[in-house]
């Protein structure tokens, strides 16, 4: 089956710098990568979409300068945490789906940032 | 405004059990209903999936049954099992194209099997 590499799996940074989540569509070519926030016992919470070299498209609320996605080629999408407080500790998942109609998303392992 | 409504929160049952998870959506746009297993850890895995022509789907201990004109699905687990502890969740996706394979989550379902 489809299988989306996310990583890093776990990452601990300071306040004050930037981290960058990779997630890789390994044996597809994912025209469509989604990124999600997880909170402890909570839901999905969609940020943005991003679309193969195009600008992404963020969720109500999501600051773009914050969260800066990068989509470049059709394997490999990128999650920039800019200038990381506290506040911004969470369990962050990306998902993809290689074509437009009815296929099922697959979601990477997700990357656990912590922030000191 | 949530869009699919998930109950209950959270399900203890018994090994050799039957766990039912229910949803509700409103949108009558959606077209593709899954649901995904989630591991403490780790992203969600797709379980199971549903489309709205079809009232039933059945895959090993596991059955989607859809109430189209209800607008309600719900997960079967059948001959629960330790192992099936984790969260559950069941997602509704509209439209076609590439933006229409952006999910929408219910809130989740923490499952308990005890043995």
């Amino acid at each position: 089956g489809a299988v989306v590499s996310q990583h890093p799996s776990r990452v601990i940074c300071k306040s004050g710098t930037s981290v960058k989540i990779e997630c890789r569509s390994l044996d597809f070519q994912a025209t469509t990568m989604f990124w999600y926030r997880q909170f402890p016992k909570q839901s999905l919470m969609l940020m943005a979409t991003s679309n193969e070299g195009s600008k992404a498209t963020y969720e109500q609320g999501v600051e773009k300068d914050k969260f800066l996605i990068n989509h470049a080629s059709l394997t490999l999408s990128t999650l920039t945490v800019t200038s990381a407080h506290p506040e911004d500790s969470s369990f962050y998942i990306c998902s993809a789906s290689g074509t437009p109609d009815n296929s099922p998303l697959h979601f990477g392992n997700g990357t656990r940032l912590t922030v000191t | 405004q949530q869009q699919v409504k998930q109950s209950p929160q959270s399900l203890i049952v018994q090994k050799g059990g039957i766990s039912i998870i229910n949803c509700a959506y409103e949108n009558t746009a959606f077209d593709y209903f899954p649901w995904y297993q989630q591991f403490p850890g780790k992203g969600p895995a797709l379980l199971i999936a549903i489309r709205p022509d079809v009232s039933e789907k059945k895959e090993g201990r596991f059955t989607i049954s859809f109430n189209k004109s209800a607008k309600q699905f719900s997960l079967h687990i059948m001959d629960s099992q330790p192992g099936d502890s984790a969260t559950y969740f069941c997602a509704a996706r509209k439209g076609r194209g590439n933006a229409g394979n952006m999910l929408t989550f219910g809130g989740g379902t923490r499952l308990m099997v005890k043995p």
